[in-house]
């Protein structure tokens, strides 16, 4: 089975911090994925990578940051943290460009102070 | 981009069939319908996706309409462990975009 971890479930920082969240995968997966997910609003792709040193941005990628410098793993970076950026997290990753089942980890709930 | 329609919520009893309805009435023809499920606490799990014709895995099928616009998921014996959010998506430039989906509740 893939797994896809994420370094913390909960985590909790202050307004200004620099914030990593960690997501890797242990299947070889070419494409990775962070979402972040808030009430009434669903998922939201913040920025996604097809391959190593590669990144795209999505949708709202305003205020953050990733980094791909290995296959399996992908790095968001919230540069300064801010109250808004108070959100579950959703890291994704899967096999190849045009086949979109994607494993998802379990979520990383960030609060900003 | 097309987008999806579907009921905020839904409820079902253990052992019967759930059916969710999709509506995506501005798909385009090479436009793949997705759906994934969400329990609480948990990160989206892929369900099953489809293009044109009928599709069946081992957890549920998809039954999409001739023409298109519609589509329906079904779980042919709901139990209380697929009590979950459950989205359908339209795959618009190798993007999945969630919308809020519908909230299956499975009761004994």
């Amino acid at each position: 089975d893939v797994k896809v971890t994420q370094s913390s479930r909960y985590l909790v920082k202050r307004t200004g911090e620099k914030v990593f969240l960690e997501c890797v995968q242990d299947m070889d997966h070419e494409n990775m994925f962070w979402y972040r997910q808030d009430p009434g609003l669903g998922l939201r792709l913040i920025y996604f990578s097809y391959d190593v040193k590669m990144k795209e941005k999505g949708d709202i990628p305003e205020g953050y940051s990733v980094s791909r410098e290995k296959k399996e793993r992908f790095s968001l970076i919230l540069e300064s943290a801010s109250t808004n950026q108070t959100s579950m997290y959703l890291c994704a990753s899967s096999l190849v460009r045009d086949y979109n089942e994607q494993f998802f980890g379990p979520g990383t709930r960030l609060t900003v102070l | 981009d097309a987008k999806t329609t579907q009921p905020p919520s839904m409820d079902c009893a253990e052992g019967r069939a759930a059916n969710l309805p999709c509506n995506h009435s501005t798909i385009s023809g090479n436009e793949y319908v997705y759906w994934y499920r969400q329990i609480h606490s948990q990160g989206p799990q892929y369900i099953i996706h489809g293009l044109k014709n009928n599709e069946t895995n081992e957890m549920a099928s998809l039954i999409i309409t001739e023409d298109r616009k519609s589509s329906t998921l079904i779980l042919p014996h709901a139990t209380l462990r697929d009590t979950a959010v459950y989205y359908c998506i339209v795959l618009t430039s190798d993007k999945l975009i969630f919308g809020t989906g519908t909230r299956l509740q499975v009761f004994p």
